[in-house]
C-alpha cells in the first residue's frame, strides 16, 4: 500500500544552519505531496505542497521538489530560526485521505 | 471562519468509561477525517466521511470505537469502553474537495485513560 518514510529525528541545529529533512514515498499512480508542521500543543498546519512531478512547493523559506524518479520530496531551508522548532510531517494523497510519515522533530538553538 | 473546532482539548478518564470526542468542521467542507496520533504509530487515519456518510472506517482499531456525523457541522468519535492503550491525541480534519486538496486540522483532543 501507499506509504511515506521520513528521516528519524530529532534534528538539532544552530540558528542560521541549513536544514534538510528527507522524505521518500511509495504510491501507485501520481500522488500529491505535502509537508505539514506541528508546533507544540497545536494541530497540523500545511507548510507547502506539490501536485505533480518537478513541481516545487515553497513557503516561509522552506522548499521541497517533487522528484518522481527518486520518489522523494525532501524539505530544505537555507537558514533556520529558533521559531522553526516543531515537528515536520511529510504526507501523500493518492486517494482521498492523507497518509503521513511518522514526523521529524526539529530543535533550533540560538 | 474559525477553523476546525474540537472539544474537549484534554480528557482524562478511567478505564472502562465511555469517552466522546467532538468536532465541528469548516463550513462548506465535504470531507471530514478522524486521525489518531501516538509516539509509536505516528498519525493514523481512523475513519473519514463524505457529505456526512462514512466512506472508509478500515482504520478504526476495534468495535469499541465508533464515529458518527449526524449533520454537516458536527461529528463525534466515541470509545466505549475506554482502555489505557487508547491514550493518544485525536485529530479531526476537514477538506473542501477530494482531489489534491489539503486537509485543515483542529487542535486535537489529548485523551488519557488511567
Amino acid at each position: 500500500g501507499d506509504s511515506v518514510t521520513q528521516m528519524e529525528g530529532p534534528v538539532t541545529l544552530s540558528e542560521e544552519a541549513f536544514l534538510t529533512i528527507n522524505c521518500t514515498y511509495t504510491a501507485t499512480g501520481y500522488p500529491s505531496l505535502f509537508w505539514y508542521v506541528q508546533y507544540p500543543g497545536e494541530g497540523l498546519q500545511l507548510l507547502l505542497k506539490a501536485t505533480k512531478a518537478d513541481d516545487k512547493g515553497s513557503n516561509k523559506g522552506f522548499e521541497a521538489t517533487y522528484r518522481k524518479e527518486t520518489t522523494s520530496f525532501h524539505l530544505e531551508k537555507g537558514s533556520v530560526q529558533v521559531s522553526d522548532s516543531a515537528v515536520y510531517f511529510c504526507a501523500l494523497q493518492a486517494g482521498t485521505a492523507l497518509i503521513f510519515g511518522k514526523g521529524t522533530t526539529l530543535s533550533v538553538s540560538s | 471562519d474559525a477553523g476546525v473546532i474540537q472539544s474537549p482539548r484534554h480528557e482524562v478518564t478511567e478505564m472502562g468509561q465511555e469517552v466522546t470526542l467532538r468536532c465541528k468542521p469548516i463550513s462548506g467542507h465535504d470531507y471530514l477525517f478522524w486521525y489518531r496520533q501516538t509516539m509509536m504509530r505516528g498519525l493514523e487515519l481512523l475513519i473519514y466521511f463524505n457529505n456526512n456518510v462514512p466512506i472508509d472506517d478500515s482504520g478504526m482499531p476495534e468495535d469499541r470505537f465508533s464515529a458518527k456525523m449526524p449533520n454537516a457541522s458536527f461529528s463525534t468519535l466515541k470509545i466505549q469502553p475506554s482502555e489505557p492503550r487508547d491514550s493518544a491525541v485525536y485529530f479531526c480534519a476537514s477538506s473542501p474537495i477530494k482531489a489534491r486538496t489539503e486537509a485543515f486540522f483542529g487542535q486535537g483532543t489529548r485523551l488519557t485513560v488511567v
